[in-house]
């Protein structure tokens, strides 16, 4: 059975820093690429950052490029969000998605969340 | 910035058919998801490739898109489906979702 979980997740001040792991079983996490989405309070869904299956390849929404790095071990069978420099605005439960391709790219599978707050 | 536009609220009857619709430029062109989200729960693919439903996935959910319009149908709408329904679509390095669509059955 896939499973993604998530954690990291807390209350940081503004400006300050966290960093969220995914834990990926179930699957060769290796051959998958993978996403970050966030959701705020009240919110819709919003894309953060894409990460290649080997790492080599790396996308970030603007609204988070050069405060965020995605990365991953593919020996630990993990995903991380480095989150830098964080704004109030930017709380939200942050989940991690697998990516698929299957006569076109999708996001089969989901982790239940970590929730980030951001406030003082 | 590519942007997706769907209506904030839908309502159906029971048994009746809802329909969802994501507008965005030329989305005819690019494959459409679809994810239902709810209150505490995991977002679930219900569509993808604009017309394919998962393994699990009621056949009441369809999906197609033309043109500038990708349309979610729920046929035989059952209390189960109130939800927040996502579409979404891959725009160059992107992965663009709309606003999301408050689906009440009452």
């Amino acid at each position: 059975e896939v499973q993604l979980v998530e954690s990291g997740g807390g209350l940081v001040q503004p400006g300050g820093s966290l960093r969220l792991s995914c834990a990926a079983s179930g699957f060769n996490f290796s051959s998958y690429e993978m996403n970050w989405v966030r959701q705020a309070p009240g919110k819709g869904l919003e894309w953060v950052s894409y990460i290649s299956s080997r790492g080599s390849t790396i996308y970030y929404a603007d609204s988070v490029k050069g405060r965020f790095t995605i990365s991953r071990d593919n020996a630990r069978n993990s995903l991380f969000l480095q989150m830098n420099s964080l704004r109030p605005e930017e709380t939200a439960v942050y989940f991690c998605a697998r990516v698929v391709f299957s006569g076109s790219y999708y996001l089969d599978h989901w982790g239940q969340g970590t929730l980030v707050t951001v406030s003082s | 910035s590519y942007e997706l536009t769907q209506p904030p609220s839908v309502s159906v009857s029971p048994g009746q058919t809802a329909s969802i619709t994501c507008s965005g430029d030329k989305l005819g062109d690019k494959y459409t998801c679809w994810f239902q989200l709810k209150p505490g729960q995991s977002p679930v693919l219900v569509i993808y490739q604009d017309t394919k439903r998962p393994s699990g996935i009621p056949e009441r959910f369809s999906g197609s898109s033309s043109g500038n319009t990708a349309t979610l149908t729920i046929s035989g709408t059952q209390a189960m489906d109130e939800a927040d329904y996502y579409c979404q679509a891959r725009h160059s390095t992107t992965w663009v979702f709309g606003g999301g669509t408050k689906l009440t059955v009452l």
